[in-house]
């Protein structure tokens, strides 16, 4: 089974600076997708970044980035010029593409990430 | 454009009860997941449908039920309740069965049980 390691509880970050979130995962699979999903304190859970498994170049949107490391199983995070509106819990997960049957999200533990002003 | 949506928002029962959870899927979506999330830990797939069957299925008992319907909308069930299904429930739908689709996620229903 697939298994999303988030070795961070909790985070913080100035306002204005850069921070790394980091995400292992375990996996046999060959094709895969990789997310990271941003939960804030209203619950409702939105899509931040896909990384794709096959391709090598990493993912950005604007001033989200990733590390996706495909030997060492890594996915890390990095948010640049962090905004008060990015606290939140973030949440990295992994979904197989090996056929029906492992078309799931799997997600980890989550970090809580906090912007200080 | 109404994204998800869950009814009811939050939801207290008794052991051994029967719950009855709903969600609406984001317009033009056909496919809904659904999500266990317990306090302080990520969510867990419950299950997935599409075409009106159930087509993935995570590592949650058979007390666990869902369904959906002809517009896409979806229910999920859950009998003989007990305590540790206290969570909060979380429904996401995407366009398409397969990998790598964006999912959107409704806000949730907490359960409780007491």
């Amino acid at each position: 089974a697939q298994t999303v390691t988030q070795s961070q509880p909790e985070m913080s970050v100035q306002e204005a600076e850069t921070v790394t979130l980091s995400c292992t995962y375990d996996t046999s699979e060959s094709d895969y997708y990789l997310f990271w999903y941003k939960q804030p304190p209203s619950r409702q859970m939105i899509l931040v970044i896909r990384q794709e498994a096959y391709k090598q170049q990493n993912a950005t949107e604007n001033r989200f980035s990733v590390n996706f490391q495909k030997a060492a199983k890594s996915f890390s995070l990095k948010i640049s010029d962090s905004q008060l509106g990015d606290a939140a819990m973030y949440f990295c997960a992994y979904e197989g593409n090996s056929g029906a049957g492992s078309y799931q999200l799997t997600f980890g533990k989550g970090t809580k990430l906090s912007v200080i002003p | 454009d109404a994204g998800v949506t869950q009814s009811p928002t939050h939801l207290i029962k008794t052991r051994g009860q029967q719950v009855t959870l709903r969600c609406s899927p984001k317009s033009g979506h056909d496919t809904v997941s659904w999500y266990q999330q317990a306090l302080g830990q990520g969510p867990q797939f419950i299950f997935q449908y599409y075409e009106e069957e159930e087509r993935q299925r995570g590592n949650f008992p058979d007390r666990f039920s869902g369904h959906q319907f002809p517009n896409y909308s979806s229910e999920l069930n859950v009998n003989a309740l007990l305590l540790g299904d206290s969570a909060l429930y979380l429904c996401a739908s995407s366009f398409g069965f397969g990998a790598g689709y964006e999912q959107y996620f409704g806000p949730g229903t907490r359960l409780t049980v007491t």
